[in-house]
């Protein structure tokens, strides 16, 4: 079964202390793992796309990369702005239904 | 930027009425879907769209019915609404071959 896990659930960093998110996915065929941004009632925000094992993508702080069974956004010295929660979908080979996890909620402290 | 809306962004409604929320894009993408998120909870696909004239239900439950005459247009109707719909919904579209997806700003019901 195709099925896509976050971790960790929640994550509390202090201003400039940088770490990872870990999406791990298990998909019979890869089309393509997407990393979003969500802010508290409002709808997720388009970040990286990701196709294929090794590849690597950046935007300021963030750099998102991808493996055969797991992708990794790091955070670079984050500031308080980062507090969102990301989320990770793949979608699946043969089809255009996106599997979402349940998100990473991150808090950055000034 | 995405070109995808919701409307409205916000609704409180009495048990029993209709409501249809409107979901449109204007970056001609064939692919449309509808979420529904409760707070800090994750996203579940409810109606989906390959094109126009084609809409098919997701993974969770719904009482809530689509339609896709127009390309640029996706709009979600709930016939008669009861507490348990009280949610956000979320519209997004993709383009074939590209893969990722455009989400609009979403609609947060309260039925009451």
């Amino acid at each position: 079964e195709d099925q896509v896990t976050q971790s960790p659930e929640a994550l509390r960093l202090q201003e400039g202390e940088s770490s990872s998110l870990n999406c791990s996915y298990t998909v019979s065929g890869l089309r393509g793992l997407f990393w979003y941004r969500q802010d508290p009632g409002k709808g997720p925000e388009f970040l990286f796309t990701l196709y294929s094992a090794g590849e690597e993508k950046e935007k300021e702080r963030l750099k998102a990369t991808l493996t055969k069974k797991e992708s990794f956004l790091h955070i670079t010295a984050p500031k308080p702005e980062d507090s969102a929660t990301y989320l990770c979908a793949v979608l699946p080979s043969g089809t255009y239904k996106y599997i979402f996890g349940t998100g990473t909620r991150l808090k950055v402290l000034a | 930027e995405a070109d995808i809306y919701q409307t409205p962004r916000y609704l409180v409604i009495g048990t029993g009425k209709k409501i249809t929320l409107e979901c449109s894009q204007t970056m001609g993408h064939d692919k449309m879907y509808w979420y529904q998120q409760d707070p800090g909870m994750e996203l579940h696909l409810i109606h989906y769209s390959y094109g126009v004239n084609s809409t098919e239900k997701g993974d969770l439950s719904s009482e809530s019915t689509v339609s896709r005459i127009r390309t640029e247009h996706f709009p979600l109707t709930l016939e008669s609404a009861r507490p348990s719909h009280t949610s956000q919904y979320l519209c997004a579209s993709s383009e074939r071959g590209r893969g990722e997806a455009f989400f609009g700003q979403g609609t947060r019901l309260t039925v009451v």
